[in-house]
């Protein structure tokens, strides 16, 4: 079976940096995707990590660690518009991604 | 570029109604996965295919049924609707070799 957790909620401070953290237990494992959703928006992809380590992209950055089952979303400089939810979803076998259940991050000024 | 397509984008329907929701993918894209996505939810991983075979099956009613065609979009039928069929239905596509998934707009269904 597929279990991903993350936390429910998450506020930060406008400019400041955040970490959204992803435990996973799958019975296969390909990759792990992280996505942001817009509430009533399709998920827009963010990264794709298969092997372990840091994956930095501009302002976010993903780490991977598979013999620990984690992984990490980081968002530096944060902006009002990040206000969203991040999804963590593991590629664990032919043609099924499973998501987890989606941190809800707010930004304040 | 483009992207996949999702239609209709909003339905309402009475309950014990049938609908059928349509996707097609990016053009070359050999995946097509159905989500659905309740208020507040996380999207729910339904069905996918890979090259217009049923590849994986998840938490999909038995009322509800999906089909890929040989252009490869993908069709989901739900019948005997329910209230709780309220949701938002993704499709995504991708290709095998990248592993990354296109989400459409999504389709809303309502169910009164």
């Amino acid at each position: 079976g597929q279990n991903i957790d993350q936390p429910t909620e998450m506020t930060a401070t406008e400019g400041a940096i955040v970490q959204i953290n992803c435990t996973y237990q799958t019975s296969g494992f390909n990759g792990l995707f992280w996505y942001q959703q817009h509430a009533g928006e399709a998920p827009t992809f963010l990264s794709y990590n298969v092997l372990d380590g840091l994956e930095e992209k501009g302002r976010f950055s993903s780490f991977l660690s598979r013999s620990k089952g984690y992984s990490y979303l980081l968002l530096k400089e944060l902006q009002m518009k990040d206000s969203a939810s991040y999804l963590c979803a593991v590629s664990g076998g032919y043609q099924k991604v499973t998501f987890g259940t989606g941190t809800k991050l707010q930004v304040i000024p | 570029a483009a992207g996949v397509i999702q239609s209709p984008r909003h339905l309402i329907k009475e309950k014990r109604e049938t609908a059928t929701l349509k996707c097609y993918p990016i053009p070359r894209h050999d995946t097509v996965y159905w989500y659905q996505q309740g208020p507040g939810q996380d999207p729910q991983f339904l069905i996918s295919f890979y090259e217009k075979m049923q590849s994986d099956k998840g938490s999909i009613p038995d009322r509800f049924s999906a089909q890929q065609f040989s252009d490869y979009h993908s069709e989901l039928n739900m019948s005997s609707l329910e209230l709780g069929d309220s949701a938002l239905y993704f499709c995504a596509s991708s290709w095998l070799g990248t592993g990354e998934l296109f989400f459409g707009e999504g389709s809303r269904l309502t169910v009164l």
